[in-house]
C-alpha cells in the first residue's frame, strides 16, 4: 500500500535554530497539506498545495514558516527561527483531487524546541 | 465560525460493547464530514465520511449519523475491539472553503 513518507520522525532543536521537514506524498496525488498537531488537539492546517501552487496558507505564520513544493511532488516545510511554542507534530497529508475528505497522512515529524 | 468540538475528551468501554463518539459542529455551511482514527505515534487514518445530504452511512462495524438540525455528528463502533483504542477526530469541510477543520478528539480506551 502506497504511503506518505515524512522525515525526520523526531527532531529536537534549540530555540532560534532552523528546522526543516520533508514530505513525499503518494505518487500522483496532486494535493498536499501540512498540518500542525499540538499534543491533545486536532490537526490544524498550515498550508495546502495544488501541484506546485499554494492554495491556502492563511494559517501559516509567514514570519518564520515557509513551505515549498517546487516540482509539484515532494514538499519541504521550514521554520526559522524555531520558538518554544512550535513544539508539535507536523503532519503531511495528500489527496488525489483538488479536495477530497479522504486525506492520506504520513506518520508525522515530532518537533521539540528547547 | 469554523469550529468543531467533541462532547467528551475520553471514553472507556468494555470489549465487545458498542462505542458511541459524539461531535458537535458550529458551521451550518459545512457540507461534508469525516471521522479519523489516530493511533499513538501515527498519523490520522480515514474511517468513514458522510455528506450533508445524508443522515446515516454505514461501513464495516462503523456507522456515522448526522443530525443537521442540531449540528451533531456521531460515530458508532460495533463490538469494540482492543484495536479500536485510539483518538477519534471528527472533521468538517465548509462548502466552498475546501479546507478540512478538525475537532479536538476523543480518546477511546477498551477495558478487557
Amino acid at each position: 500500500e502506497a504511503e506518505v513518507a515524512q522525515s525526520p520522525r523526531y527532531k529536537i532543536t534549540e530555540k532560534s535554530q532552523a528546522v526543516a521537514f520533508w514530505c513525499d506524498p503518494i505518487s500522483g496525488h496532486a494535493t498536499l497539506y501540512w498540518y500542525r498537531q499540538i499534543l491533545g488537539q486536532g490537526p490544524e492546517l498550515l498550508v495546502q498545495f495544488q501541484d506546485e501552487s499554494v492554495v491556502d496558507d492563511s494559517q501559516l505564520p509567514k514570519d518564520r514558516f515557509s513551505a515549498e513544493r517546487l516540482k509539484g511532488v515532494d514538499s519541504t516545510l521550514k521554520i526559522q527561527p524555531a520558538e518554544l511554542g512550535d513544539s508539535a507534530m507536523y503532519l503531511c497529508a495528500c489527496s488525489s483531487g483538488r479536495y477530497t475528505g479522504e486525506l492520506f497522512f504520513g506518520e508525522g515529524s515530532r518537533l521539540t524546541v528547547l | 465560525g469554523e469550529s468543531v468540538g467533541l462532547h467528551l475528551p475520553t471514553l472507556s468501554v468494555q470489549e465487545g460493547d458498542n462505542s458511541i463518539i459524539n461531535c458537535a459542529y458550529s458551521n451550518s455551511a459545512s457540507d461534508y464530514f469525516i471521522w479519523y482514527k489516530q493511533e499513538s505515534g501515527k498519523g490520522p487514518q480515514f474511517i468513514i465520511d458522510i455528506r450533508s445530504n445524508m443522515d446515516k452511512r454505514q461501513g464495516q462495524r462503523v456507522t456515522v449519523l448526522l443530525n443537521k438540525t442540531v449540528k451533531h455528528l456521531s460515530l458508532q463502533i460495533a463490538a469494540t475491539q482492543p484495536g479500536d483504542s485510539a483518538v477519534y477526530f471528527c472533521a468538517e469541510n465548509v462548502a466552498g472553503a475546501q479546507k478540512l477543520v478538525f475537532g479536538q478528539g476523543t480518546r477511546l480506551t477498551i477495558n478487557p
